[in-house]
């Protein structure tokens, strides 16, 4: 069964601490991203990469920066976390937009 | 710009009731794709269905159907004879260009109640 993993569901962290968000698909797929659901607001997207080493800003970019060293990892860093962005993290990969999405990982920024 | 609304926030039917879920879309772009997700209360994000901009039959799919006019730009979902398993949050998805991004609505919670 193809996967994407989403290394934590829950997470705890003190504002101004540096916070990775790991995901990994198994599917080889070139397109990975990142977005944050809040209600009311749908899910946004953060970054997104179609390939490894590229990145390119989605639509709320500011406070996050990525990597994408292998193609089957794509990492979230919330460089000094502060408690606007305590919300949903949805990883997903893709290929010609049929989209497998992870289990989300719910940050808690204390 | 590229844009998905879902005017209803919040819908709440009593189960065996029909609910239809509206979605409106705007882009500038002639090929797009549009895309119904289901959010259970267990976070996961489960795919429905995917149509392309060129293909506006209308599609049944068991209890679900869809019916998506260009006219109006709109691709609105329909569960006939609700039950509480379809109580979740809806989103509705448009994606198109070269990067594969989808940009979702904001998405409605249905509540079916016994």
């Amino acid at each position: 069964d193809v996967k994407v993993t989403q290394s934590s569901r829950y997470l705890v962290k003190r504002t101004g601490e540096k916070v990775f968000l790991e995901c990994v698909q198994d599917m080889d797929h070139e397109n990975m991203f990142w977005y944050r659901q809040d209600p009311g607001l749908g899910l946004r997207l953060i970054y997104f990469s179609y390939d490894v080493k590229m990145k390119e800003k989605g639509d709320i970019p500011e406070g996050y920066s990525v990597s994408r060293e292998k193609k089957e990892r794509f990492s979230l860093i919330l460089e000094s976390a502060s408690t606007n962005q305590t919300s949903m993290y949805l990883c997903a990969s893709s290929w010609d937009f049929r989209y497998t999405f992870g289990s989300g990982t719910r940050l808690t920024v204390v | 710009a590229q844009k998905v609304t879902q005017a209803q926030t919040e819908i709440s039917v009593v189960e065996k009731e029909d609910v239809t879920l509206d979605c409106v879309y705007e882009t500038r772009d002639t090929t797009y794709y549009l895309f119904w997700y289901k959010q259970p209360p267990s976070g996961e994000l489960v795919f429905l269905i995917r149509r392309n901009s060129f293909d506006e039959q209308n599609e049944i799919s068991g209890r679900y159907s869809w019916n998506f006019q260009k006219s109006t730009s709109s691709f609105n979902f329909t569960i006939t004879a609700s039950q509480v398993v379809d109580s979740a949050v809806y989103f509705c998805a448009l994606g198109s260009g070269n990067t594969g991004k989808l940009i979702f609505g904001q998405g409605t919670t249905l509540q079916v109640k016994p």
